[in-house]
């Protein structure tokens, strides 16, 4: 099974700008892996901010832009705000099966 | 637009329980629909999912519970359920459903514990 790896821990000062990545131990991430980002707060469940790889629902704010970046899929944050504080996961799909990121604890501070 | 997840419990290791998704606001017929858990302190883990009617309807699991676990689905009734046998105390979690877009609310805590 693939193993999709995100920095751990993140920092972003309000009003900063921070990108959060993902990789996967198979190669390039690529638009065929349809990466997707995850929000998570504390005792909430998820919801998908970022699916297939750059395309936002209605409740994603528009400081969230999802690409492909370095062979990595990437979550760019613009002007960070302080409930942007949470975790956030990459889930990619490989033919049958997904996989999910160990997940980014993005403080904003 | 609701996913509702229900069944959870506390059950005994070797024991099985039944986990359903009620689904509305949304063609359910259509959606290709995962099951995915979060045991306690840890991050997400994707359990399975089974595909539309018109794809197949064909399920895939990931391997800690691929032999154990079965998803299955009534369109008619508009629910999703993850039958879970042999169950482990390393299966303890709150499991979710969802579409991939769409997530239940609360999800459902499953303990495995004697």
């Amino acid at each position: 099974q693939a193993v999709v790896t995100q920095e751990p821990s993140l920092t972003v000062s309000p009003g900063g700008t921070v990108t959060l990545t993902c990789g996967s131990s198979t190669g390039a991430v690529t638009s065929g892996h349809y990466p997707c980002w995850l929000q998570q707060k504390p005792g909430q469940a998820p919801r998908t901010l970022i699916y297939d790889t750059s395309k936002k629902h209605s409740w994603t704010p528009a400081r969230f832009s999802g690409s492909l970046l370095g062979g990595r899929a990437a979550l760019n944050l613009s002007g960070a705000q302080p409930e942007d504080e949470a975790d956030y996961y990459c889930l990619l799909s490989y033919s049958g099966a997904r996989v999910f990121g160990g997940g980014t604890m993005l403080t904003v501070l | 637009v609701q996913l509702v997840e229900s069944g959870g419990g506390l059950v005994k290791p070797g024991g099985s329980l039944r986990l359903s998704c009620a689904a509305s606001g949304f063609t359910f017929t259509n959606a290709w629909m995962n099951w995915v858990r979060q045991a306690p302190g840890k991050g997400l883990e994707w359990v399975g999912l089974v595909k539309s009617k018109a794809d197949g309807g064909t399920t895939d699991y990931a391997a800690p519970v691929k032999g154990r676990f079965t998803i299955s689905r009534d369109d008619s009734k508009n629910t999703l359920v993850l039958q879970m046998n042999s169950l482990k105390t390393e299966d303890t979690a709150v499991y979710y459903c969802t579409t991939g877009n769409l997530w239940g609310d609360q999800g459902t805590l499953v303990t495995v514990s004697s």
